[in-house]
């Protein structure tokens, strides 16, 4: 079955410091999906990347979308203590309803 | 609030009860998803319903059973469980068919099997 497969398992940095997830499918995806999950809470959707190569920006955040559409990467300029969670992507091939998360990336930042 | 709640918002049981998990949505939501997060894990889907109908199930043991009534209700219902089961387990729903393919995640069951 379809595998996606997150890198690191874990980052600490200092507030400040630049962060960045990478995402890896098993099979290729018809989107992508980026999720955060605050200590003790529930994932909240972030953004959805469609197209090959696509970069889209939110803030601090730049998401990216390989162009063979299998990879992915969140990546956060100059970190806050509030970035702190776990990112999750979760990808969407085949069946639309399906979403296939990540292994997932804990975010700790420190002043 | 993202619009979906669930209760109970913890659970502690044992391995011979029986009990039930609600979710419900109210956002106008055509499908809606039961997930399991274990510590240390991936998000794992277990079940997925569309229109009421249920159209994924992701080799989950018998002992979990759904049941979705109607497109805003969600239900799972717990039997025999073992220890190994807790963990949280989330709700989600989602708008199909708009172009944008997000879930609304509820805030979670934590369920403790003793």
């Amino acid at each position: 079955g379809q595998q996606v497969m997150q890198i690191p398992q874990y980052q600490h940095v200092q507030e400040g410091e630049d962060f960045t997830t990478y995402c890896n499918s098993s099979t290729t995806l018809s989107n992508i999906q980026w999720y955060k999950q605050r200590p003790g809470g529930h994932p909240v959707f972030l953004i959805q990347l469609v197209k090959s190569g696509e970069v889209k920006k939110q803030k601090r955040l730049t998401f990216q979308f390989g162009e063979a559409k299998k990879n992915s990467s969140l990546h956060i300029t100059a970190t806050q203590t509030t970035d702190v969670g776990t990112y999750f992507c979760a990808g969407q091939s085949g069946t639309a309803s399906k979403l296939t998360f990540g292994t997932g990336t804990r975010l700790q930042v420190t002043l | 609030e993202t619009g979906v709640t669930q209760t109970p918002r913890h659970l502690v049981m044992g391995m011979t009860n029986k009990k039930s998990l609600k979710c419900e949505q109210h956002l106008g939501h055509n499908a809606m998803y039961w997930y399991k997060q274990s510590a240390k894990k991936p998000l794992e889907l277990m079940f997925v319903y569309n229109f009421k109908e249920q159209t994924e199930n992701n080799s989950v043991p018998s002992r979990f059973s759904p049941e979705c009534p109607n497109s805003s209700h969600l239900f799972l219902h717990l039997h025999t469980l073992q220890p190994e089961d807790s963990a949280l387990y989330l709700c989600a729903s989602r708008k199909a068919g708009q172009g944008r393919d997000e879930q609304f995640f509820g805030p979670g069951t934590r369920l403790t099997v003793l």
